[in-house]
């Protein structure tokens, strides 16, 4: 099955910088890559997800890079803010033929601290 | 309406009690999901519906029992579950072909 490796675990920055998640996917056949945010006691919220027929996705300031060589995909922040802070998840899906449903497989997470 | 609606927010329950979890969307998504998060740790998927046919089941004990009455509505019934059954459940829909997954706000499950 998928298997979806995230890194780092733990981001600390100062407001204003730019904050880099990344993660690495195994199943080659994979083609749906969403990020959720997750701020404490509240839903995972899609925030921007990208599909393996784009290599580049950005909605303000959030962008998403896929390379489907190397089997790895990354979330940018930039102009990071107190309001960023929360945990970020990765996932990577692949939609078996025929099927009306998506499986999604996560990544361990990563909590982003965006310090004043 | 763009939400997936999820009750009740919060339960406790002894290990001998049974309780129901209750999800509903209006979207007109035909595929529906039960998820169990534990703090910090990523959604856990449990069981998938599509088109109200339990289509997935990941090895869940038989202590929780899903059920889908109609296209809007998923349930989730618990009986005789154990203090590690403690966690977040969230439910969430999607379109189908389209995997964007909308997730509900949750039910924070304690069991005492």
């Amino acid at each position: 099955g998928e298997n979806v490796e995230q890194h780092p675990s733990t981001l600390s920055v100062q407001e204003g910088d730019s904050a880099v998640i990344k993660c690495t996917y195994s199943d080659s056949a994979s083609n749906y890559f969403p990020w959720y945010k997750q701020e404490l006691g509240k839903r995972p919220q899609l925030i921007i997800d990208i599909r393996s027929n784009v290599g580049e996705k950005k909605d303000q300031r959030i962008a998403v890079t896929l390379n489907k060589t190397a089997k790895h995909f990354s979330l940018h922040i930039t102009e990071t803010q107190p309001e960023d802070s929360a945990v970020y998840f990765c996932a990577a899906s692949n939609r078996a033929g025929g099927t009306s449903y998506g499986k999604l497989t996560f990544g361990q997470g990563t909590i982003l601290t965006v310090h004043p | 309406d763009t939400e997936v609606t999820q009750t009740p927010k919060h339960l406790v329950m002894g290990m001998t009690n049974k309780k129901s979890l209750k999800c509903e969307q209006h979207m007109g998504h035909r595929a529906m999901y039960w998820y169990k998060q534990k703090a910090k740790k990523p959604p856990e998927l449990m069981f998938v519906y599509s088109y109200e046919k339990l289509s997935i089941n990941e090895s869940v004990p038989s202590r929780f029992s899903p059920e889908c009455p109609n296209s809007s509505l998923l349930n989730l019934h618990l009986h005789a579950l154990q203090p590690e059954d403690s966690a977040l459940y969230l439910c969430a829909s999607s379109v189908g072909r389209d995997r964007k997954l909308f997730f509900g706000s949750g039910t924070q499950l304690s069991v005492l």
